[in-house]
């Protein structure tokens, strides 16, 4: 089970663009690389997914390098709104990992 | 509202109780899963089925902690003689199986909060 290291907590202001970077040296080759986000008293809810290069949605890019040992999260112009924590998750549909396992995630604050 | 739904959302219990937590998840989704969290804690797995097979359980999952999925549809989480540690939110989530490599997108309910007193 590829394991994931990713700050404990970032600050941020409004309109700026935030960049989350999880490392997950261990990384499978059928692993990919999913991100929640979750808010207080709410449920994690699914935001991307990638396996390599770039990933874009309306919500965030997911920047996947070559050698797939970490990945960025980009959120763009980030509002009061985006303070959450954020989970970075790696595995496979068949692997262990597909019980969806979560680490302690990224506390993101983001200031008027 | 991700289409998950848990019932009841707060609970307070006194310990020695037995209490059950029902989640309903999205009708055509296979999978489903029981996460435990804390504050300031990720949440933790608890257990998986896929349909009504359940498939794996966490070392988290005591004796005192049963779960069911009669059908594969709903699911009960039991948990008996509460203690205080047991206190924390009981999150739900459902998925179909993923697609080729692709872990599936999970889709939480927004948990049941179990306070043992």
């Amino acid at each position: 089970l590829a394991k994931t290291t990713q700050p404990i907590s970032m600050d941020s202001y409004e309109g700026q663009e935030v960049n989350i970077t999880c490392s997950h040296n261990n990384i499978a080759t059928n692993d990919y690389i999913t991100w929640y986000q979750q808010f207080p008293s709410q449920g994690p809810r699914f935001i991307i997914q990638g396996y390599k290069t770039k990933v874009t949605n309306e919500v965030a890019s997911l920047f996947i390098p070559a050698d797939r040992k970490s990945s960025t999260l980009s959120l763009p112009r980030v509002s009061l709104s985006d303070t959450a924590v954020y989970y970075c998750l790696v595995g496979a549909r068949y692997s262990s990992a597909s019980k969806i396992i979560f680490g302690s995630g990224t506390r993101l604050s983001i200031r008027p | 509202d991700t289409g998950v739904s848990q019932d009841p959302r707060h609970k307070i219990t006194k310990r020695g109780q037995n209490v059950t937590f029902r989640c309903d998840p999205i009708s055509e989704h296979n999978r489903l899963y029981w996460y435990r969290q804390t504050l300031g804690q990720g949440p933790e797995f608890l257990t998986y089925f896929q349909n009504e097979a359940q498939l794996e359980k966490s070392r988290l999952l005591s004796d005192r902690f049963s779960a069911e999925r009669p059908k594969g549809s709903f699911s009960t989480l039991e948990i008996q003689r509460t203690e205080q540690g047991d206190s924390a939110m009981y999150l739900c989530a459902s998925s179909l199986d993923g697609v080729v490599d692709r872990p599936p997108e999970a889709f939480f309910g927004q948990g049941t909060r179990l306070t043992v007193v």
